[in-house]
């Protein structure tokens, strides 16, 4: 079965801090994406940082980076610098190619940024 | 405009009535998906296609009906609206390789009373 787990329903952070927002998955395919998006209260869905299984080096986007951890199957993605803008839904998914190429997203983060 | 459109953003339908929510883009995406995301339990896959005229369920099809005739339409359609059914639905396309995000739209909002 293929699973993303997200055990943290909501997050605080103060502004200017880095946070970190855990993503455990699931899955005996060798070849899988990682994906982050986030869902401001306006409810659009935003692209934010994409991590392969066969890549070596931890993806980065700006303020995002992905944390990968292949053996331990997490993909925790962490925001440097946080800003009020940053206070949002966030999604974990992954893409499994041989499951039709479908994302399994988990139940989402909600982060909300203190000034 | 590129993109991919849904319509209609919002909707208020009554139980046991049809309602199809439409969803169009433009660039030419092999595959494209339906889901809903309703309150702890993220966003789930009801439908999804890989290219016109093939399509396929995914976790949550009960009540839904889906059809891609052409490359760029994928609309869903709820037989018999019930209230279980109120959600919101995204619609998102995609190239196939691993690489690929989804591009969403906008999402419908739909209530069922």
């Amino acid at each position: 079965a293929q699973k993303i787990t997200q055990t943290q329903p909501g997050m605080f952070v103060q502004e200017k801090e880095a946070v970190t927002l855990d993503c455990t998955y699931d899955t005996s395919d060798q070849s899988y994406g990682l994906f982050w998006y986030k869902q401001p209260s306006s409810g659009e869905m935003i692209f934010l940082i994409y991590q392969g299984s066969y890549d070596e080096q931890n993806a980065t986007e700006g303020r995002y980076s992905l944390n990968f951890q292949k053996a331990r199957k997490s993909a925790n993605l962490v925001i440097s610098a946080s800003q009020l803008g940053d206070s949002a839904m966030y999604f974990c998914a992954i893409r499994i190619p041989t499951t039709g190429n479908q994302f399994y997203f988990g139940t989402g983060t909600s982060l909300t940024v203190i000034p | 405009d590129a993109g991919i459109t849904q319509s209609p953003r919002y909707k208020i339908t009554e139980t046991g009535r049809q309602v199809t929510l439409m969803c169009h883009q433009t660039w030419s995406h092999s595959y494209m998906f339906w889901y809903r995301q309703d309150l702890g339990h993220g966003l789930r896959l009801i439908y999804y296609s890989a290219a016109a005229d093939i399509t396929d369920k995914g976790e949550v099809p009960d009540g839904y009906v889906v059809s891609r005739s052409k490359t760029e339409n994928f609309p869903l359609t709820l037989e018999s609206a019930t209230r279980s059914q109120t959600s919101v639905y995204f619609c998102a396309s995609s190239e196939s390789g691993l690489s690929y995000g989804y591009t969403f739209g906008s999402g419908t909002r739909l209530t069922v009373v």
